[in-house]
Parts: structure tokens; sequence; C-alpha cells
């Protein structure tokens, strides 16, 4: 039972180029969640998804798209990266019927 | 939208010591107080939670007070460990449609268990 698997771990990207974050749950979660953490700015909801089928913007969606490719995968894109969106990014998870989230170990992201 | 303020940002306290840690929040629909623990290069891990019906929940050596009239709510630990050292964050979340949900964070608080 792995929990919440983010990929790859570490990603350096030069401005302009596009890269998939991705996330994936073992645990049958129907709600899953893309965060940014940012020193002195705790954790930022980019986007989420409540279900399968369904995805909403959070706090800081600019920049980024997302993709629920199905109950157990939820994929973060960057079109264009910047150097604003250097950062570490966490994928989690919830069920439904409980409140506690689960969380992937991060991605950090260098954009250069 | 919900916004949450944690005080204090660094921390610093004796081992053997209590350290408190506090976070407001600002919708009065809130009903779910999550407290997530980050060592160093780590994910967040949750370590105890509140939902509004409840005003202290307590876990070993950690406990919450949740006061909702004041919209506040906060961490207590006792007899600090060295393995206590780490960021905390508060969180709070209000349900609407089922699973429709999510968390708000607060900034984060460092705190340093000194030996």
């Amino acid at each position: 039972n792995a929990g919440v698997t983010q990929t790859p771990k570490f990603q350096v990207l030069k401005t302009g180029q596009s890269m998939t974050l991705q996330c994936a749950q073992d645990m049958n979660h129907n709600s899953m969640y893309w965060y940014r953490q940012d020193p002195g700015m705790g954790l930022r909801l980019i986007y989420y998804s409540a279900s399968e089928g369904t995805t909403d913007k959070g706090e800081v969606p600019n920049g980024y798209n997302v993709s629920r490719l199905n109950k157990r995968e939820f994929s973060l894109r960057l079109e264009s990266a910047a150097p604003s969106q250097t950062s570490v990014y966490f994928c989690a998870s919830k069920t439904g019927v409980s409140y506690g989230y689960t969380f992937g170990s991060g991605t950090r992201l260098t954009v250069v | 939208g919900e916004n949450v303020e944690q005080h204090p940002s660094t921390l610093s306290v004796q081992e053997g010591d209590s350290a408190v840690i506090k976070c407001t929040y600002s919708d009065s629909a809130s009903n779910y107080f999550p407290w997530y623990k980050q060592e160093l290069g780590k994910r967040p891990q949750l370590i105890i939670d509140i939902r509004s019906n409840v005003g202290e929940k307590k876990d070993q050596r950690i406990a919450v007070t949740l006061n909702k009239t004041a919209k506040h709510f906060s961490l207590h630990i006792t007899e600090t460990q060295p393995e206590d050292s780490a960021v905390y964050f508060c969180a709070a979340k209000k349900s609407r449609n089922f699973g429709n949900e999510k968390l708000t964070f607060g900034t984060g608080t460092r705190l340093t268990i000194i030996p």
C-alpha cells in the first residue's frame, strides 16, 4: 500500500519548457489536490478534484492545468514554466467520508 | 474565501517545556481544523484534528483547543522532545458539498527544541 505517489521527486526546467507532474493514489480516495509550498507562505491550493471527472481552481491556478485521468491519477501540467513556479509541489488525497488529507512526498521544481 | 493566520512564525523552547501555536480563521462556517507536522524534507503529516462541535482534544502530549466565538484554535505540545522539532501547519475547512471541500493552511511555525 503505497499511499500517494508523486513523480518526479526533483526537476529542473528552463523558462518556457513544459512538464507534467504525476500523482497517483491507491487508497480509493475520491478527492485529490495539488498544493505548492513556498517559504513563509505555507501550502497554497492550485487545483483540486472533488471526484473523478471534476476539477476546480484553487487559490493560485494561473499557469497550471490539471487532468483527473481516472479515480487514481491526478496530474498537474505547466505549459510554459516561469521562475515564479519554482516551488515544492505536493499532491494530496482524501476520501469523502473522512476529513484527513494524505500527502505525497513532494516534487521539488526549479525553473531557471 | 477562508483566511488562516498562524503565529508565531518561529518558536524555540527548552526540551521538556511546553509549546503553544495559535491560529485564527475568518470564515465562521469552517468546521474542521487539522494540524500537520512537516519534518525537514518530508511530507506534511496529520498529527491531530478537531471538529467544531468539540472544544478540546488530546492525544498523549499534544492537544488542540478551539474557540468558535473568537474563531481561533491552538496547538499545545507538553514535555517537548527533540523529535518535536519541525514545521507545524494549522488549517481550516468548511464542508459544502460532499467531497467539494478544501483546506486552507496557515503559513507555518518552525518549532525548535533546544536540548
